[in-house]
């Protein structure tokens, strides 16, 4: 099983729409958890951390689900900007240090 | 600009020879990061380190190899041993302390082994 898994989509959405992904993990000792944004053949950027107690960004709100492993992020009234793939990411601590973990991620494609 | 600078952008090479990927930054980051990234996957782990003169391997470290004499510089040579070396190559910093300190990519060395 992988340490991280999301769905890879694509998810096809029209312009306006209200899309959700979602995440597992398996490693129980995850200590943080992020989702970065990955544009077609860039590199990943940073989109939003994911607390405990759930966070919004503007358009975006993020979820995390510690009992059952559980990540999301909700993305309202979509832009054709906001296409892209979309990393689940997790952080543990191991004897090396800080290591983190990706999915595979989800693809977003926004329509007119 | 505080950054992570990679080179070069492209990379060709022939079968059976060694190649060393750059990664420079100026962020004054502890710990530094080099992962893979193949057509369809995700990004997968393959050498880092916490401190200068030290660092781990990752899930995929074989065929791989890194040093780390400066801070700010963790280069990476794919060796001829490394069995399907064509990919994306990210190299990425963070401060070492904290649970939510952002990682920072720079924009990536695509190698092609012909």
């Amino acid at each position: 099983r992988k340490e991280v898994e999301q769905d890879p989509g694509p998810f096809n959405v029209p312009e306006g729409a209200t899309v959700a992904f979602n995440c597992t993990y398996s490693n129980s000792a995850s200590q943080s958890f992020f989702w970065y944004r990955q544009d077609c053949r860039k590199e990943p950027k940073l989109l939003m951390s994911v607390y405990s107690s759930g966070n919004e960004d503007g358009r975006f709100t993020a979820q995390l689900n510690r009992a059952s492993q559980y990540i999301s992020l909700l993305i309202r009234d979509s832009k054709l900007s906001d296409s892209a793939t979309y990393l689940c990411v997790v952080k543990r601590l191991t004897g090396g240090g800080n290591k983190l973990t990706f999915g595979t991620g989800t693809q977003l494609k926004v329509e007119l | 600009d505080g950054g992570i600078t990679q080179s070069p952008k492209y990379l060709f090479r022939k079968e059976g020879q060694n190649v060393t990927l750059s990664c420079e930054q100026n962020l004054n980051h502890d710990a530094m990061y080099w992962y893979r990234q193949d057509p369809g996957q995700g990004l997968r782990l393959i050498y880092y380190s916490q401190i200068v003169n030290d660092f781990q391997k990752g899930d995929i470290a074989e065929g791989y190899s890194v040093s780390r004499e400066k801070k700010e510089s963790f280069p990476l040579t794919v060796t001829s041993a490394q069995k399907n070396p064509t990919a994306f190559y990210l190299c990425a910093s963070t401060e070492r302390q904290g649970d939510y300190n952002e990682q920072f990519f720079g924009p990536g060395t695509r190698l092609t082994v012909l």
